[in-house]
């Protein structure tokens, strides 16, 4: 990836437990955003940070980042079968956005 | 809403064959980016547009040529295609093609191109 690892790159957990993804990136960043992915299908976009908030909420999503590590998480509570896909963090540079490698996400029935 | 239109959805080249690709920005947005996705892999960015200029250009090869028009669409052309070339390629779009701090970019459907 040319942003850096998202974390782990792959996870699997039972439908009701909650999900975390972690990304790394290592340029300065204006926004950073999550994007999931069904299998081969399109970009949806889930949540935009903002470099200057430190958590944002969306329904069952939870966004941290921590601009001194160069991180953030994505927590899924509450996880559903449907919530299978990949899952990527992609930080906006210089109005461009850079992807990280993503996490393929599976939910058990 | 309206989203972001992809033409076409699938395409199947020969090698040595040319391709465009098509990209219908949501109404009123100014900026368009467009995106690689090898299989298994994540999206590259390939180059931008914004009010028609491009505005940012990333790991695109020199066969490959884009442009934005006066109804700011945009279009991927792609020559003498190679089997590497086969890929997802997105189109997204945003408000924000200058200096904007949030630059929410909604993304198309894609164009899933084959080469054989």
């Amino acid at each position: 990836s040319q942003q850096g690892e998202e974390d782990p790159q792959a996870l699997s957990i039972q439908e009701g437990e909650n999900a975390t993804m972690n990304c790394s990136y290592k340029t300065s960043i204006n926004n950073l955003q999550w994007y999931r992915q069904n299998s081969g299908r399109g970009l949806v976009h889930l949540i935009l940070i903002r470099s200057n908030e430190r958590e944002k909420h969306s329904g069952r999503l939870r966004v941290t980042l921590d601009t001194s590590k160069k991180s953030s998480s994505l927590l899924i509570t509450a996880s559903r079968a449907a919530d299978t896909a990949s899952y990527f963090c992609a930080v906006d540079s210089s109005y461009k956005l850079i992807f990280g490698s993503g996490t393929r996400l599976l939910v058990r029935p | 809403a309206a989203g972001v239109i992809q033409s076409p959805r699938h395409l199947i080249k020969e090698k040595r064959e040319t391709a465009t690709l098509k990209c219908y920005p949501i109404p009123r947005h100014d900026t368009v980016y467009w995106y690689q996705q090898g299989p298994g892999q994540d999206p590259q960015f390939l180059i931008s547009f914004y009010e028609k200029m491009q505005s940012d250009k990333g790991s695109i090869p020199d066969r490959f040529s884009a442009q934005q028009f006066s109804d700011y669409h945009s279009e991927l052309n792609m020559s003498s295609l190679e089997l590497g070339d086969s890929a997802l390629y997105f189109c997204a779009s945003s408000t924000s093609g200058g200096p904007s701090y949030y630059n929410e970019q909604f993304f198309g459907p894609g164009t899933r191109l084959t080469v054989l």
